[in-house]
């Protein structure tokens, strides 16, 4: 099982371009949560899906922010137009039966 | 304001001790969760302990739950340097449908 896939791992941008996240969960999982980690604001739940329907998007930030799972293997996560404080690492995590939650490697994320 | 605060923020031991560590929550919770995080790495579940347990162990590590006082520690004996780590506390609250609400994490240090 290759766990949680998170691509890119690193990506640097410019302030005002659009930025795209990917997940894949799983295989099975029918739970995905996607996290943003600051020093400032520890690890914070911006959305979750169950069964590739978003559950509670209350911590998305704004309505630059943008979340899809057009099917059960596959996430983004999209932040048009990006911004300076957008920085942080954003972990996608993917769940079964409710508990425990397996984190991918998560992408770091610098807008400029 | 956080479901889940660890006490303390920093702990700095030596190998060989024992390191115990502290979670504090405030409403009614499903399940209580340790994980683990490596510099630049995503969270590791370690341990989960019910609303209906009191004590859980695995292998070097002991989770107890006290519901009363809405309070776990985390108690890692015989620390190796291997253990240096944070480690957060992520409650599911009763009724919150599979969403994990995380702590600002404790920062292990164990010298060799």
């Amino acid at each position: 099982d290759a766990g949680v896939i998170q691509s890119p791992r690193h990506e640097v941008t410019e302030m005002g371009q659009e930025v795209t996240l990917r997940c894949k969960p799983i295989s099975g999982h029918n739970s995905l949560f996607w996290y943003r980690q600051t020093m400032m604001r520890g690890l914070e739940l911006l959305i979750y899906f169950n069964n590739n329907v978003p559950i509670d998007d209350s911590g998305m930030p704004e309505d630059r922010f943008s979340a899809k799972m057009p099917n059960a293997s596959f996430s983004t996560l999209k932040i048009q137009p990006s911004e300076p404080r957008d920085s942080a690492v954003y972990f996608c995590a993917s769940s079964s039966q409710a508990d425990t939650q397996y984190f991918g490697p998560g992408t770091r994320l610098t807008v400029l | 304001s956080q479901q889940g605060e660890e006490d303390p923020q920093a702990l700095s031991i030596q190998e060989g001790e024992n390191a115990t560590m502290n979670c504090s929550y405030k409403t009614s919770i499903n399940n209580l969760q340790w994980y683990r995080q490596n510099s630049g790495r995503g969270l590791v579940h370690l341990i989960l302990i019910r609303s209906n347990e009191r004590e859980k162990h695995s292998g070097r590590l002991r989770v107890t739950l006290d519901t009363s006082k809405k309070s776990s520690s985390l108690l890692i004996t015989a620390s190796r340097a291997a253990d240096t780590a944070s480690y957060f506390c992520a409650t599911d609250k009763a009724g919150a449908n599979s969403k994990l609400t995380f702590g600002k994490g404790i920062t292990l240090s164990v010298r060799p």
